[in-house]
């Protein structure tokens, strides 16, 4: 039973490229959370997604960060004209029901977005 | 908001020292807390969680008691291994809700 995979591990982009992150959750989970981690810094909540609808995207930047999680295929983060305050470790999740009080997440290995 | 804070590191041990890293939290309201693990090049898994006042979460050798008085979560382990070196992040979640809020990590690295 594969983890959830992410891809690419490794990301470089130039200011004003897209950026374009990829996350598979386990088998069987429908709930798919994203974080991103600042350098030096703890994990912060960006968006919560179930398959077609986006439920919680308080944390996610009011422009260029959008967030998809289609009926098939995997979750995208997608960043466009980035930055180089971007860079940054993007860290996916999912779990087999909501609610985190009580459920365990299951964490990818993550992204580590450079812009350069 | 809520928020967790954490021991700032890194904290270097020998093997078979006695490990605490410290947790508090601010919340409204009684969350449950948790402490994930990130080994190299892996992502975060969960070491073990509480839900309410006075449980204790165990895994591993780790223990963390859950202290409402104190609103405090801190992870100890009464003799490390080179193999427990990783980053450890505290964090705390309500039931129902979608989100986990962590605490900034705590690398620590265990010399032989």
């Amino acid at each position: 039973n594969a983890g959830v995979m992410q891809n690419p591990r490794h990301l470089v982009r130039r200011r004003g490229q897209e950026a374009r992150l990829r996350c598979s959750p386990m088998k069987g989970h429908s709930h798919v959370y994203w974080y991103r981690q600042l350098p030096e810094e703890g994990l912060k909540f960006m968006v919560y997604l179930q398959k077609e609808n986006i439920i919680d995207e308080s944390g996610m930047p009011k422009e260029r960060f959008s967030a998809e999680f289609p009926k098939e295929g995997p979750s995208i983060l997608r960043i466009q004209q980035v930055v180089r305050g971007d860079s940054a470790a993007y860290f996916c999740a999912s779990s087999p029901t909501g609610g985190l009080g009580n459920t365990e997440a299951f964490f990818g290995q993550g992204t580590r977005l450079t812009v350069v | 908001g809520d928020s967790v804070t954490q021991m700032e590191g890194p904290v270097t041990l020998s093997e078979e020292a006695f490990l605490t890293i410290n947790c508090t939290y601010t919340a409204t309201g009684y969350p449950s807390l948790f402490w994930y693990v990130q080994y190299p090049g892996e992502g975060l898994q969960l070491l073990l969680k509480a839900t309410k006042a006075d449980d204790k979460g165990s895994n591993k050798g780790f223990e963390a008691t859950y202290r409402k008085e104190t609103t405090s979560f801190h992870l100890e382990k009464g003799s490390v291994q080179v193999s427990d070196s990783a980053v450890y992040f505290c964090a705390l979640s309500f039931q129902g809700a979608q989100k986990l809020v962590f605490g900034q990590g705590t690398r620590l690295t265990i010399n032989p």
